[in-house]
C-alpha cells in the first residue's frame, strides 16, 4: 500500500524568510511518481512538480526546490525567501501504479501562512 | 481552452436527497476521477474511470454512483444524501498512465454540504 506523510500540518513564517515542507512517502513499487500540488484560499489544486522515481536529481524553479532522497523516502520542498502570495495549502502525493492504478495517494497536506 | 469544469461550485441538500455533480474536460484525457477533500485528510479517490464505458471504484465508494459514456464527461451521483458526505469534491483528468508524463489537472472544485 502507498502512504504519504506530511509531518508539518501548519508553518507560520515571517515574508523573507525561508521555509521547507516535509514530505515521507511508502511504496514497495520501484517505479513511481511523486508530486506537489498548491491548494492557494481560492480553492484550485495548482500542479507545481513531478519527479520520477529514476531522477534523483534536485529541481530549482525561481525561488522553489525540490530535494529527493530515495534513500530516506523523502521528497522535500524549500521556499526561498517566501512571500505573501505563497501562503497556501501544499500536498505531496505518490502514483505508484499496479494495484493501484491511477490512484494519487495524498498527504494531509501542510498549511503554510507568510505574514508580511 | 477551458481544460476541467465543474458545476455546481456550491451545492446545499437536505438527508436523503440525491443529486450529479457534472464533471467535464476538453483536454481529450483518457483518464479522469473523483476526490473528496476533507480537512486534514487530504485528498481521497472516490471512483475513476480509464476511458468511455470503464469505471472502478478507489478508496471510498460507498454512496457515490459514476458513469463515463464519452471521454469528455464523468458526473458523479450521490444516491441519498448523508452528513457525512460533506465535503469538497475535486474532479480530475489525465494521460492514461503508463502514458509517459502524468499529472492530474483538477477542476475548481464542488463544496458540497448535507444538512
Amino acid at each position: 500500500a502507498q502512504k504519504v506523510t506530511q509531518a508539518q500540518t501548519e508553518i507560520s513564517v515571517v515574508e523573507k524568510e525561508d521555509v521547507t515542507l516535509d514530505c515521507v512517502y511508502e511504496t514497495r513499487d520501484t517505479t513511481y511518481y511523486l508530486f506537489w500540488y498548491k491548494q492557494p484560499p481560492s480553492g484550485e489544486l495548482v500542479f507545481l512538480i513531478r519527479r520520477n522515481s529514476f531522477d534523483e536529481q534536485n529541481e530549482i524553479s525561481g525561488r522553489y526546490s525540490w530535494n529527493f532522497q530515495k534513500s530516506t523516502s523523502s521528497f522535500n520542498f524549500t521556499i526561498t525567501a517566501s512571500q505573501v502570495v505563497d501562503s497556501a495549502v501544499y500536498f505531496c502525493a505518490l502514483y505508484a501504479g499496479g494495484t493501484s492504478y491511477g490512484k494519487l495517494t495524498f498527504g494531509q497536506g501542510t498549511i503554510l501562512t507568510v505574514h508580511p | 481552452n477551458a481544460g476541467v469544469t465543474q458545476t455546481p461550485k456550491f451545492q446545499v441538500l437536505k438527508t436523503g436527497q440525491s443529486m450529479t455533480l457534472q464533471c467535464a474536460q476538453d483536454m481529450n484525457h483518457e483518464y479522469m476521477s473523483w476526490y473528496r477533500q476533507d480537512p486534514g485528510m487530504g485528498l481521497r479517490l472516490i471512483h475513476y474511470s480509464v476511458g468511455a464505458g470503464i469505471t472502478d471504484q478507489g478508496e471510498v465508494p460507498n454512496g457515490y454512483n459514476v458513469s463515463r459514456s464519452t471521454t469528455e464527461d464523468f458526473p458523479l451521483r450521490l444516491l441519498s444524501a448523508a452528513p457525512s458526505q460533506t465535503s469538497v469534491y475535486f474532479c480530475a483528468s489525465s494521460k492514461l498512465p503508463g502514458q509517459g508524463a502524468y499529472e492530474q489537472y483538477f477542476g475548481p472544485g464542488t463544496r458540497l454540504t448535507v444538512t
